[in-house]
């Protein structure tokens, strides 16, 4: 069932940009791509989701490559409140509204002082 | 405008034991989701509500039912509880859509089980 793979953790200075990458080769081409984040096992924190386009929100700027296998989530400066692990999630649907989330493993992000 | 909402934050089960948990969408929100997420490990995918019926489920025995109520809330039930149901249990809501697209879902803060 497994969709998406990521690399379990990564470290990142304080004041830089977080790229944060996910593979989803197997992604069909009505499911989108989500990223969520969870804080010490508090419910998972909405940050961004896309089809095909880039997209930019006032959290981060996610970058879909053309052939929609991969995808980066950004976080332009990083600040200690961004640790977190970050799910990069494919939503399939069913037809009309059903739908699910696969989450990925994570991606445990550490932000450096 | 409160979201999602769960209820109880925690508790502990014997083995056995039957547990309900419950979960209030944010406003307006007509669907809703339940997850399982074990320690260490990514939410799980349990079943669907919409429309007060189940509309999808995860691979998950029939001991986990649910229910969805007028007002959208709803309730996820575990019976014959195992060891191995000891996890944080997620609700997520979201608006349904008449065509497959992209919306934003919310989660709950959750709840934890602990079945000893």
């Amino acid at each position: 069932d497994a969709k998406t793979t990521q690399p379990p953790s990564m470290d990142c200075a304080e004041g830089r940009a977080a790229n944060l990458p996910c593979n989803h080769s197997t992604i069909s081409g009505n499911e989108y791509v989500y990223w969520y984040r969870q804080i010490h096992s508090q419910g998972p924190q909405y940050i961004i989701h896309g089809l095909k386009n880039n997209e930019t929100n006032e959290m981060a700027s996610l970058i879909i490559t053309e052939d929609r296998k991969s995808s980066t989530l950004i976080l332009p400066h990083a600040t200690l409140r961004d640790t977190a692990v970050y799910y990069c999630i494919v939503r399939v649907f069913y037809g009309g509204a059903t739908n699910k989330l696969i989450f990925g493993t994570g991606t445990l992000l550490a932000v450096q002082p | 405008d409160a979201g999602v909402t769960q209820s109880p934050t925690h508790l502990i089960k014997t083995r056995g034991q039957q547990v309900t948990l419950r979960c209030s969408p944010k406003s307006g929100h007509d669907t809703v989701s339940w997850y399982q997420q074990a320690l260490g490990q990514g939410p799980q995918f349990i079943f669907q509500y919409y429309e007060e019926e189940e509309r999808q489920r995860g691979n998950f025995p029939d001991r986990f039912s649910g229910h969805q109520f007028p007002n959208y809330s709803s309730e996820l039930n575990v019976n014959a509880l195992l060891l191995g149901d000891s996890a944080l249990y997620l609700c997520a809501s979201s608006y349904a859509l008449a065509e497959s697209s992209g919306n934003t879902i919310y989660f709950g803060e959750g709840s934890w089980l602990t079945v000893v």
